[in-house]
């Protein structure tokens, strides 16, 4: 079945250290990936993706995700965290049905503390 | 340029009843999602309508539907509310293109309380 993966409910991390919030999947063919961010009472945010090309993508407020072909991983990255980066982040993956229809699947995110 | 907007914020129902949900996407796009967000089961895909069809259904009973407008605005009704319906329903929006690609655009949700 395919699936995709966020094996730490939470995360701790200290301000000015750097971040990882991990994502592993597993689809058919080549993925479509992505990370989104949820913060309090808000919706989710679209942060980068990973279509094709080069594994290291940049995203938004200095967030990068390192996609892993053979490890199926899409880990999230921040060389120095700030405070408002806490927040729950989605990891997802785009998947096609029988019918080619297309859908995200999403993980079952990661909630981000960065402490001051 | 408005974002995705989703009436009512908030909303207290008691089972059995129904309810209505709105969203207008952003000005332009043509596709809109719409996912169940729980702290359990994380966010799961409901539906997705692009020019007034159904292109895409999750894996929910027959209570949950939905429909898109002309104008692109899309609503979902949930009958026969149960307690575990509650739940932040989301509603997002993208453009055909950016639809294929998956990258939404989401509103900040309606919060169902079932009673």
């Amino acid at each position: 079945a395919q699936s995709v993966a966020q094996p730490e409910d939470q995360v701790n991390v200290a301000e000015g250290n750097p971040l990882t919030v991990k994502c592993t999947y597993s689809v058919s063919g080549n993925p479509y990936l992505f990370w989104y961010v949820q913060y309090p009472n808000r919706g989710l945010q679209f942060l980068l993706k990973y279509i094709t090309g080069d594994n290291l993508v940049k995203g938004s407020y200095g967030f990068e995700a390192e996609f892993n072909k053979s490890q199926t991983s899409f880990h999230l990255k921040k060389p120095s965290a700030l405070v408002s980066d806490s927040a729950l982040y989605f990891c997802a993956v785009r998947v096609a049905n029988a019918g080619n229809n297309r859908k995200l699947i999403w993980g079952l995110g990661t909630s981000l503390a960065v402490n001051p | 340029k408005a974002g995705v907007t989703q009436t009512p914020r908030y909303l207290i129902k008691t089972r059995g009843q129904q309810v209505t949900l709105s969203c207008s996407p952003i000005s332009g796009h043509r596709s809109v999602s719409w996912y169940q967000q729980t702290p359990g089961q994380g966010l799961q895909f409901l539906f997705e309508y692009f020019s007034e069809t159904q292109r895409n259904k999750g894996n929910f009973p027959g209570r949950f539907s939905g429909r898109q407008f002309s104008n692109s605005r899309s609503e979902m009704n949930v009958s026969t509310l149960e307690l575990g319906d509650s739940a932040l329903y989301l509603c997002a929006s993208s453009s055909g293109t950016a639809a294929i690609a998956g990258e939404l655009f989401f509103g900040e949700g309606s919060r169902l309380t079932v009673l």
